[in-house]
């Protein structure tokens, strides 16, 4: 069965900071994607970035870049420039490509300090 | 506008009263999901619902039944509340079955007392 581990319950770090949230996963499969979504104070569930196992590049959206090491199977997020709206719940979550469903970690709670 | 909506947004109701979620998705999109966030945040499937046929169905009491009446609507109808269905419930959508991207509504708070 597919997992998905955060080990960070929650992380704080200054305003402008370079904040990294780990996760890794646990999986047989070759083909699947990686995903890192972002629930902040409003509850709304939004994708921050995305990463397709067979690309060896690393995603990155503006402030936001993952470090991913299939053989590791670990999917980090890095968020650069810190801002008080980056402040939200952090899920890294899993999907096979022979399979729809999303396995979710358990999240990280990130603060952004003024 | 609104990608996907879901009314209401909060919903406080007694044990053993019946409840209905509503969720749209205005993307054009075939397949769509209920979530189950509960009080620790740990996200798990319930249901999906691909072009008005269920494909999912988790290890849900069936209290819980998915209803769509087009693939633009999924609504979610819960009987016999009990006190741990509390919790945030989130619907989404996704262009396809399979498709690697899903999109989330602003999820619904449900206290039951």
């Amino acid at each position: 069965a597919q997992t998905v581990t955060q080990s960070q319950p929650e992380m704080s770090v200054q305003e402008a900071e370079t904040v990294t949230l780990s996760c890794t996963y646990d999986t047989s499969e070759n083909n699947y994607y990686l995903f890192w979504y972002k629930q902040p104070p409003s509850r709304q569930m939004i994708l921050v970035i995305r990463q397709e196992a067979y690309k060896q590049q690393n995603a990155t959206e503006n402030r936001f870049s993952v470090n991913f090491q299939k053989a590791a199977k670990s999917f980090s997020l890095k968020i650069s420039d810190s801002q008080l709206g980056d402040t939200a719940m952090y899920f890294c979550a899993f999907m096979m490509d022979s399979n729809y469903q999303l396995i979710w970690g358990a999240g990280t709670k990130l603060i952004i300090k003024p | 506008d609104t990608a996907v909506s879901q009314t209401p947004k909060y919903l406080v109701t007694q044990m053993g009263n019946d409840k209905s979620i509503k969720c749209e998705q205005n993307l054009g999109h075939d397949t769509m999901y209920w979530y189950k966030q509960d009080s620790k945040k740990f996200l798990k499937i319930m249901f999906s619902y691909n072009n008005k046929e269920l494909i999912i169905n988790e290890t849900v009491p069936n209290r819980f039944s998915p209803k769509s009446p087009d693939k633009a609507h999924l609504n979610l109808h819960i009987n016999s509340l009990e006190l741990g269905d509390s919790a945030v419930y989130f619907c989404a959508s996704s262009r396809q079955l399979g498709s690697s991207e899903q999109y989330f509504g602003p999820g619904t708070r449900l206290t039951v007392t």
